[in-house]
C-alpha cells in the first residue's frame, strides 16, 4: 500500500463547476500535505500546502485537510479549461526530510 | 523553476554507458532532491542532500549515486545506464523554515528526459 493514495482519474467537469480531487495518507507521523499542479510534459507547480486541520483557502483553491480521517482535498472553484492538468499531493514526514507522492490524479475540465 | 536548471535537457544514450545528470541552483538552498516520474508512479524519489557532502538514498535507489560538493550543484550518475532507467528526471530545492514548523515546500526544475536504448 502506497503511503499517499490518489485515484488516477480522469476526473472531467464541466467549465465552471467545483472540481473536488482527493488524498488520503496512511502515515499518522505525516505533518503537512502539498498539492501540486502538472501540465502534461511540464515540471510540477506548488499551489499550495496545509498543516492544519480544516480549510486552507487562496483564490479559487481550497484545501482541506482531516487528520483524523488521513485525507486531503483540494476544490477548485470556477474551473476553468486551464485547470486541466495533472494534481499531486504530497506529503511530508520529518524523519525523512522528504515529501511522498502520491501518483496524480487527472483532471481534464470541459469547455 | 527560474532558479533551478537542469542539463541535459534530454539525452538518448545505449545500456551500460555513464550517464551524469546536473541540477544547478541559484536560491542557496539547503536541501535538494533528484526524483524520477513514470507512468503510473508518479514522483519516486531517487536520493536527496541536506546539506555539501550529506546525501542519504530515497526509495528507489538501486543504481544511482549522488554528489554534492556545492550547494548550488548536485549530480546524479547511473553508473551503468539500463533500459529501466529510461524516466523523466527532476530536480527539486527547499529550504525548511527554521524553528520546525513542519512544512517543507520542494520547487521542481524543468526535468531532464533521459533514454536509455
Amino acid at each position: 500500500q502506497k503511503e499517499v493514495e490518489q485515484n488516477s482519474g480522469p476526473l472531467s467537469v464541466p467549465e465552471g463547476a467545483i472540481a473536488s480531487l482527493n488524498c488520503t495518507y496512511s502515515d499518522r507521523g505525516s505533518q503537512s500535505f502539498f498539492w501540486y499542479r502538472q501540465y502534461s510534459g511540464k515540471s510540477p507547480e506548488l499551489i499550495m500546502f496545509i498543516y492544519s486541520n480544516g480549510d486552507k483557502e487562496d483564490g479559487r483553491f481550497t484545501a482541506q485537510l482531516n487528520k483524523a480521517s488521513q485525507y486531503v482535498s483540494l476544490l477548485i472553484r470556477d474551473s476553468q479549461p486551464s485547470d486541466s492538468a495533472t494534481y499531486l499531493c504530497a506529503g511530508f514526514y520529518t524523519g525523512r526530510r522528504a515529501l511522498t507522492f502520491g501518483s496524480g490524479t487527472r483532471l481534464q475540465v470541459q469547455p | 523553476d527560474a532558479g533551478i536548471t537542469q542539463s541535459p535537457r534530454h539525452k538518448v544514450t545505449e545500456t551500460g554507458t555513464p550517464v551524469t545528470l546536473r541540477c544547478h541552483q541559484t536560491e542557496n538552498h539547503r536541501y535538494m532532491y533528484w526524483y524520477r516520474q513514470d507512468p503510473g508512479h508518479g514522483l519516486r524519489l531517487i536520493h536527496y542532500s541536506y546539506g555539501v557532502k550529506d546525501t542519504d538514498k530515497g526509495e528507489v535507489s538501486d543504481g544511482y549515486s549522488v554528489s554534492r560538493s556545492k550547494t548550488e550543484d548536485f549530480l546524479l550518475t547511473l553508473e551503468s545506464a539500463t533500459s529501466s532507467q529510461t524516466s523523466v528526471y527532476f530536480c527539486a530545492i527547499s529550504d525548511p523554515v527554521q524553528g520546525g514548523t513542519g512544512y517543507n515546500e520542494q520547487f521542481f526544475g524543468p526535468g531532464t528526459r533521459l533514454t536509455v536504448l
